[in-house]
């Protein structure tokens, strides 16, 4: 199954600036997603990102905010930008595990705005 | 709308007791429906879906289509097993997933 690797882990970040956070996968895979967890809630998904493609964003999110490269079918980055504390939330990508064995996630980035 | 629901978001049971961690979900077709953990400092990880039927760490869950239920459940509750716990549907199989907002199980001695 699919091991993702994701960049940085943590970090403390100034208003107004942006953080691009970076998942990294062990073998080739066609979609991977952005997800972003607020302090006290649940999982909500950003963004899916194909290769070569657009990244298509769900509703409430949108690229200026939240800019993803997918340059290639193992590697994707998600950018914050102009960031406010309200960004301050753990974001995740994740990567299906096999096609029908569900969907793996990477460890996360645990960003804090001040 | 599509949508999960656990009811719960604390559920404390002592050490060898039963556990039922609730599950409801909104959606009209086929569902996808997977159970996932996060150990305290660990990633999230798949611990259920419910196309395969199986049994991990004693886990079970099953699809109640007329409930629209997925309750996940263990005879004997282990410490190990304290932990977050989320259900999550997947419409249409795209990867698309929706999590509700998660239970706390907590297993005390």
């Amino acid at each position: 199954s699919a091991v993702i690797s994701q960049k940085p882990s943590r970090d403390i970040c100034q208003r107004g600036t942006s953080l691009t956070i970076q998942c990294q996968v062990d073998s080739q895979v066609t979609m991977m997603f952005w997800y972003r967890q607020q302090p006290g809630q649940s999982l909500t998904l950003i963004a899916t990102a194909n290769q070569g493609s657009e990244a298509t964003y769900e509703s409430g999110f949108v690229i200026d905010k939240f800019p993803i490269s997918r340059p290639n079918l193992t590697f994707s980055t998600l950018t914050v930008s102009n960031m406010s504390p309200e960004d301050s939330s753990i974001y995740l990508c994740s990567v299906e595990i096999g096609t029908g064995y569900g969907y793996t996630f990477g460890s996360g980035t645990r960003l804090t705005v001040v | 709308a599509q949508r999960v629901t656990q009811p719960e978001k604390l559920l404390s049971v002592f050490k060898g007791a039963p556990v039922e961690l609730k599950c409801n979900y909104s959606y009209s077709g086929s569902p996808e429906l997977f159970w996932y953990v996060q150990y305290s400092r660990q990633r999230l990880q798949l611990l259920l879906r419910h196309i395969s039927r199986e049994s991990i760490k004693g886990f079970t869950a099953d699809l109640n289509k007329g409930e629209t239920s997925f309750h996940l459940k263990k005879p004997f509750a282990q410490e190990e097993d304290s932990a977050m716990y989320y259900c999550a549907l997947d419409p249409s199989n795209t990867g698309k997933l929706i999590f509700g907002q998660g239970t706390t199980l907590q297993v005390k001695p």
